[in-house]
């Protein structure tokens, strides 16, 4: 069983339209969560952050942690034709060794149509 | 602007080569990540090193190699390139830890598609 689940899509939907992307993980240690957002032929760049449980809002997009159910969703509203990508979640757990690398789930690709 | 830069954004080798993949960042960081991306398997990580000479393995480290002699410069090595190291590479990179115990925001590269024959 892979740390992070991610359903990988592709997602399509119509521009306008509230996009709900999920990631569902077995770590609990996990505090930190990311969400990347990964164009066509470009490295990912980071979109949202959260630590631990909660909401947060950054425009467009919300980022929600629940994590008693290990689950995490990114939303985006009002969603564009520029939006379309591939969101990639990723967190990482506090380590006395200091590793600091992410875990990433495998991507879910959006599509928005005109 | 923190900027990662990748040595090549296309590569075609042959099996048996040696193949070197370069990745420099401008921004001081302490980190450095090597990662390879696949369909259906997302990002997984080769090797990280956390400082100048140092380096540890990742979750899938057989068949590579890395190399960090100076802070901003972080090499991936592949000793005898294989097919199934076809692959997009990504290399990233981050703070050893930001204000208030956050843990490391990763910046990353454009990647390299690396095509083995």
């Amino acid at each position: 069983q892979k740390e992070v689940e991610q359903d990988p899509g592709p997602l399509s939907v119509p521009e306008g339209a509230i996009v709900s992307l999920n990631c569902t993980y077995s770590n609990s240690a996990f505090q930190y969560f990311m969400w990347y957002r990964q164009y066509s032929r470009k490295g990912p760049e980071l979109l949202m952050y959260t630590y631990s449980s909660g909401n947060k809002e950054d425009g467009r997009f919300t980022a929600q942690v629940d994590k008693s159910s290990k689950y995490i969703s990114l939303f985006i509203r009002d969603s564009q034709p520029s939006d379309s990508a591939t969101y990639l979640c990723a967190m990482s757990a506090v380590e006395d060794t200091g590793r600091r690398a992410l875990t990433f789930g495998s991507g879910t690709r959006l599509q928005v149509q005109p | 602007d923190v900027k990662v830069t990748q040595s090549s954004r296309y590569l075609v080798k042959r099996t048996g080569e040696k193949v070197f993949l370069e990745c420099v960042q401008d921004m001081d960081h302490e980190n450095m990540f090597w990662y390879r991306q696949d369909p259906g398997l997302g990002l997984r990580l080769i090797y990280f090193s956390y400082d100048v000479k140092m380096k540890e393995k990742g979750d899938i480290p057989e068949g590579y190699s890395v190399s960090r002699e100076k802070k901003e410069r972080f090499s991936l090595i592949l000793e005898s390139a294989s097919t199934n190291q076809t692959s997009m590479y990504l290399c990233a990179s981050s703070f050893h830890r930001l204000a208030g115990g956050r843990t490391d925001t990763q910046y990353f590269g454009p990647g390299t598609r690396l095509t083995v024959l």
